[in-house]
């Protein structure tokens, strides 16, 4: 596609369910990158990956987040046991792999826990 | 560290004025500097970027900013605001990763831009 897509656009869970979140990055995109962003706040970086390999996951708040980009492309990033304090905008970025080139983002989806 | 600094969480204008929003970032080494805009349930669109050529750089819907190493800012400017500008502006810093490779991005706390008519 043209952009970054990411779905579900909104997901709502009960606190203790399993949720899983799906980024389709822009075609070939070297780089994907998690955020998240709390309400009223600037987003902050979870974890990045290159091609497949997750090269750096020092953002990721516990180890109920758990995320992985198999074959290159599609990624996911799945919240295991979720607790009230991760209900919150999730973003997916990619870009091309040079430290000078801009990252694009798709609308994120927004997580609420109940 | 590498960190940002966004002074004011809100600013409001009127249509026709001046827009000046402030970014003032830390860094070690020379950075990689970003401003990007979200409108309400979307995504982050990129307005500029500064990547080590000029120090004036211009971007999209009649933006500018002009980095200055020596204040540490970078500042986001546009002449005549419009009603169509109001929405959250993030700046954003980042540096070379993994061997020349993306770094992650570090944003701010946003600035919410109001224009009145």
């Amino acid at each position: 596609g043209a952009g970054v897509s990411q779905s579900p656009r909104y997901k709502v869970a009960k606190r203790g369910q399993d949720v899983a979140l799906r980024c389709d990055p822009i075609s070939g995109h070297v780089s994907l990158f998690w955020y998240q962003q709390a309400l009223g706040q600037g987003p902050e970086f979870l974890t990045y990956f290159q091609n497949e390999a997750q090269l750096d996951k020092s953002g990721l708040p516990s180890d109920r987040f758990f995320a992985e980009r198999p074959e290159g492309s599609v990624s996911t990033l799945k919240i295991q046991r979720t607790q009230q304090e991760d209900s919150a905008v999730y973003l997916c970025a990619s870009s091309h792999d040079r430290a000078d080139q801009p990252q694009h983002f798709g609308d994120g989806t927004r997580l609420s826990i109940l | 560290a590498q960190s940002v600094t966004q002074l004011g969480s809100h600013v409001s204008v009127s249509e026709g004025a001046l827009v000046l929003l402030r970014c003032n970032y830390s860094s070690s080494v020379p950075p990689y500097l970003f401003w990007y805009v979200q409108y309400p349930n979307q995504g982050l669109q990129l307005l500029l970027k500064y990547t080590s050529a000029a120090t004036l750089v211009k971007g999209i819907n009649g933006f500018e900013a002009e980095f200055k190493k020596s204040e540490t800012s970078f500042h986001l400017t546009k002449p005549s605001a419009h009603m169509s500008d109001a929405a959250e502006y993030f700046c954003a810093v980042s540096d070379e990763g993994y061997g020349g490779s993306q770094g992650n991005l570090i944003f701010g706390k946003g600035t919410k831009l109001s224009v009145k008519p």
